[in-house]
């Protein structure tokens, strides 16, 4: 059965420096989702894409944050100046055309800001 | 906005016994789906069953279903013959029909415990 991926499983790194989380979708899914969910909290909306471009998204998805679709396969998102408290799992979520899909989500990359 | 409540931060049941997490949402739709999301410990978001607004019957995926009442917008999930690998972290979810807004909006979420 298709699955989304995504990697790292686990991500480090040092406050202020830049991470890029990786995603495949499903492959003939058209909208894309991260989601953010802080440990112990609820998982939080931050953005969606679809046809090269956001659709939507939350207040918490500020001008750090970034998502691109670089070739057919890969959704990113890029966080450009890591703090303390975008320590979090993302997970990345994709649908199909339909807008009555349901959305599938990846295993989650786990990001830790030292 | 779309809000989803999770009145109950932690459930127990015992092995075999069926249990009830409960869900209410705020909406001012008339058509919307929702969902329960399974995450267990490795954290991955599994989705258990879901269910559209503008159908009258209740879901049922094998031993999990769902008491949906739009009027109350209350969407209750029913774990029968309870198992052990049934305990994680479980999201109740809105999701809008909108167009472009169509993100899922979770609850704060239940943590199941199983006991054998």
């Amino acid at each position: 059965e298709p699955e989304v991926t995504q990697t790292p499983s686990h991500q480090v790194t040092q406050m202020g420096q830049e991470v890029i989380l990786r995603c495949v979708p499903i492959s003939n899914h058209l909208y894309f989702y991260w989601y953010r969910q802080i440990l112990g909290q609820k998982v939080e909306f931050l953005v969606s894409f679809y046809n090269n471009e956001i659709s939507e998204k939350s207040e918490i998805f500020d001008d750090q944050f970034s998502v691109e679709r670089p070739d057919g396969s890969n959704f990113t998102l890029k966080i450009r100046s890591t703090k303390l408290e975008d320590s979090a799992m993302y997970f990345c979520a994709s649908r199909g055309a339909i807008y009555t899909d349901t959305q599938y989500f990846g295993p989650g990359t786990r990001l830790t800001v030292l | 906005a779309q809000t989803v409540t999770q009145s109950q931060p932690e459930m127990s049941v015992q092995e075999a016994e069926t249990v009830t997490l409960s869900c209410t949402y705020d909406t001012s739709e008339s058509d919307y789906y929702l969902f329960w999301y399974k995450q267990p410990p490795s954290r991955q978001m599994i989705l258990v069953i879901r269910q559209e607004a503008y159908k009258q019957q209740n879901a049922t995926e094998n031993r999990f279903s769902v008491n949906f009442q739009k009027a109350a917008k209350s969407f209750s999930l029913k774990i029968s013959d309870s198992q052990l690998g049934d305990a994680a972290m479980y999201f109740c979810a809105y999701r809008s029909l909108q167009y472009n807004n169509n993100d899922m909006r979770f609850g704060a979420g239940t943590r199941l415990t199983v006991k054998p």
